[in-house]
């Protein structure tokens, strides 16, 4: 149990145009969700908290206008990448975490490499 | 920013030898996990501590919660190969609820 799926696992577009990329919990409700972003070889650096119902919590420094996070159910969150730039290429991972206590392990979908050309 | 760091970054062992990695935060952690990413996969969560000087094991993985909470440590004994990979705490601030910050995590590579 507790499988995150990500789609689509990689995606090469051109700069200047948008990405979505789709987060589902497959076997449980997500009570939060949350965006990562890694580059190579380097750490997951936290986007954004995701909320059902409610606007994502993005953290200092992340372009809220730039990724549109929508948190449309418990099983549903997106990322989109709104005007692509080639600095917008990365490894975009997300996960979830079930339990609504502070202390629920986070289960982290397969990751979506971008590539921005 | 981040306010989680880790050490070493990087570590090479021959296989049988031990591994710690370290993980230390500037201010108080409500908890802490870690979790492991193999090459060209996703993280994988190993186990989480909460209590201050908690010790747990996993067969041959021991995790350790500093008893001021602001550090933790896994030590791996007698590596394998299969203990390649990169290894990464996460803590949670206190009264941040929710969130985890990642520590910039410990490469592992274990020579047969």
């Amino acid at each position: 149990g507790a499988v995150v799926s990500q789609h689509p696992s990689w995606v090469i577009c051109k700069s200047g145009t948008s990405v979505k990329i789709e987060c589902r919990s497959l076997d449980f409700q997500a009570t939060t969700m949350f965006w990562y972003r890694q580059f190579p070889k380097q750490s997951l650096m936290l986007m954004a908290t995701s909320n059902e119902g409610s606007k994502a919590t993005y953290e200092q420094g992340v372009e809220k206008d730039k990724f549109l996070i929508n948190h449309a159910s418990l099983t549903l969150s997106t990322l989109t990448v709104t005007s692509a730039h080639p600095e917008d290429s990365s490894f975009y991972i997300c996960s979830a975490r079930r339990d609504r206590g502070p202390t629920g392990e986070q289960f982290f979908g397969p990751g979506t490499r971008l590539t921005v050309l | 920013g981040q306010q989680v760091m880790q050490i070493p970054q990087y570590q090479h062992v021959q296989e049988g030898e031990d591994f710690t990695t370290y993980c230390n935060s500037s201010t108080t952690l409500s908890n802490i996990q870690w979790y492991k990413q193999r090459p060209g996969g996703h993280p994988v969560f190993l186990i989480q501590l909460v209590k201050s000087g908690e010790v747990k094991k996993q067969k041959r993985l021991t995790f350790q919660f500093g008893e001021a909470k602001k550090n933790s440590s896994l030590h791996i004994t007698a590596t394998q190969t299969t203990d390649v990979g990169t290894y990464f705490c996460a803590g949670r601030l206190l009264g941040n609820f929710n969130k985890f910050y990642f520590g910039s995590g410990t490469k592992l590579n274990v020579k047969p």
